[in-house]
Formats: structure tokens, sequence, C-alpha cells
């Protein structure tokens, strides 16, 4: 149980374009979902809490109006990547918690390439 | 402000040697430490918890407060040990956010 899945696992795209990655909690509700980055070689960075039909809560130095987040089920939270750009490029981890726990489950994450 | 340290990006140890991943942190209140762990090819997953006082796979940590430190230790290393191993903190009241360290690549080899 507590399957979180990504798609697409990898995205190539060409600067200026948009790009939406989805994560899905496959057999439970995810109240709360997490969106984070992470970097050749380096750690993980949480970019971003959301909540089911609330607004997400950004980290400090993540532009909102360029990631944009959106959780509209408690199965499904999506991340859009908006006028990406080269340095957008990098490796996007969802993790999602159930209903009344506080484990964080992982989804396998989408690389994104933004040539 | 809460931060995770793992000094070692790369520890490579023989077959049956005792393992100790280095985890050191730092925040003003009583967290939470957790080591996740990712096996090639697949996705992050929670080893263990400190609150749990479990062993996993053999795997334990014991989180000391005077030297504010959660190191992984297990007696003998098995091949399929070798994997990236992640420490993360959780502070009090924020919502379940994870901060976690840069991680440590376990190598076991013959």
């Amino acid at each position: 149980g507590a399957v979180v899945s990504q798609h697409p696992s990898r995205v190539i795209c060409k600067s200026g374009t948009s790009v939406k990655i989805e994560c899905r909690s496959l057999d439970f509700q995810a109240t709360t979902m997490f969106w984070y980055r992470q970097f050749p070689k380096q750690s993980l960075m949480l970019m971003a809490t959301s909540n089911e039909g609330s607004k997400a809560t950004y980290e400090q130095g993540v532009e909102k109006d360029k990631f944009l987040i959106n959780h509209a089920s408690l199965t499904l939270s999506t991340l859009t990547v908006t006028s990406a750009h080269p340095e957008d490029s990098s490796f996007y981890i969802c993790s999602a918690n159930s209903v009344g726990s506080d484990t964080q489950y992982f989804g396998p994450g989408t690389r994104l390439t933004v040539l | 402000a809460q931060r995770v340290t793992q000094p070692e990006k790369l520890l490579s140890v023989f077959k049956g040697a005792p393992v100790e991943l280095k985890c050191n942190y730092s925040y003003s209140g009583s967290p939470e430490l957790f080591w996740y762990v990712q096996y090639s090819r697949q996705r992050l997953q929670l080893l263990l918890r400190h609150i749990s006082r479990e062993s996993i796979k053999g795997f334990t940590a014991d989180l000391n407060k005077g030297e504010t430190s959660f190191h992984l230790k297990k007696p003998f290393a098995q091949e399929e040990d070798s994997a990236m191993y992640y420490c993360a903190l959780r502070g009090t009241g924020t919502a379940s956010k994870l901060t976690f360290g840069t991680g440590t690549r376990l190598q076991v080899t013959l």
C-alpha cells in the first residue's frame, strides 16, 4: 500500500514552454503533498507544501508564479513549471501523507530537461 | 533554522564489515529524525525513524541530543545495503516538513 505515482517520468521541452507534472496517491487519500527539487548529486530541497483545496505554501526563494501547484483532490496534485528555462532542468519529486499519518511516501520523480 | 549534515558523500566498506553513516543536525527544539534509503532505480523510502527505536534490515540509529547526531549503524554490511542514504529532520509544528541532508552513498563490496 501507500504508493505514489508521478507522470511523466521524464520530459524534455523547449525553453519558454510550460510543463505539467502530476503526482497521484494510488491507494490512499493524501491530505498533504510535497514537491521537492533535486539537482545532481545534491539533496532534496522542499519547494512547496500543498493541502487539498487550499493554496500551496511555498518555501523561501521559490517563485509561486513560476511553479504553479494545484491540489484539486485528495489523490492528485500537479506542479506546472511555467515558461521553463534551462536552469529549471532538474529532478522533481513529490511525496504525500495519508490521512491521519505523518509518514511521507515518495513518488519516483520526474526528470525535466529544458533545452 | 534547521539543518542536516551528512559529512560523507561516499562510504565504501567490505561485505561483513560494520557500517556507520554519520548524520548531525541543527535545530533549536526537539526534532524528529529519520533515515531514508534510495536503492538503484527506485524511489526514496523510509528506513527508520528515531521515535520507533526499531531495527530495520539490521540498521539502527540512536538520537544523541547532546551531540546532535543520529548516526545509522549496522554491524555487518551486506551487498544489498548498497544504496543512497538520506538523513532527514522534522521540526515541531512544521506541518510534516522534512529537511534532508545531502546523502551518503554506501557501497558494499566483496
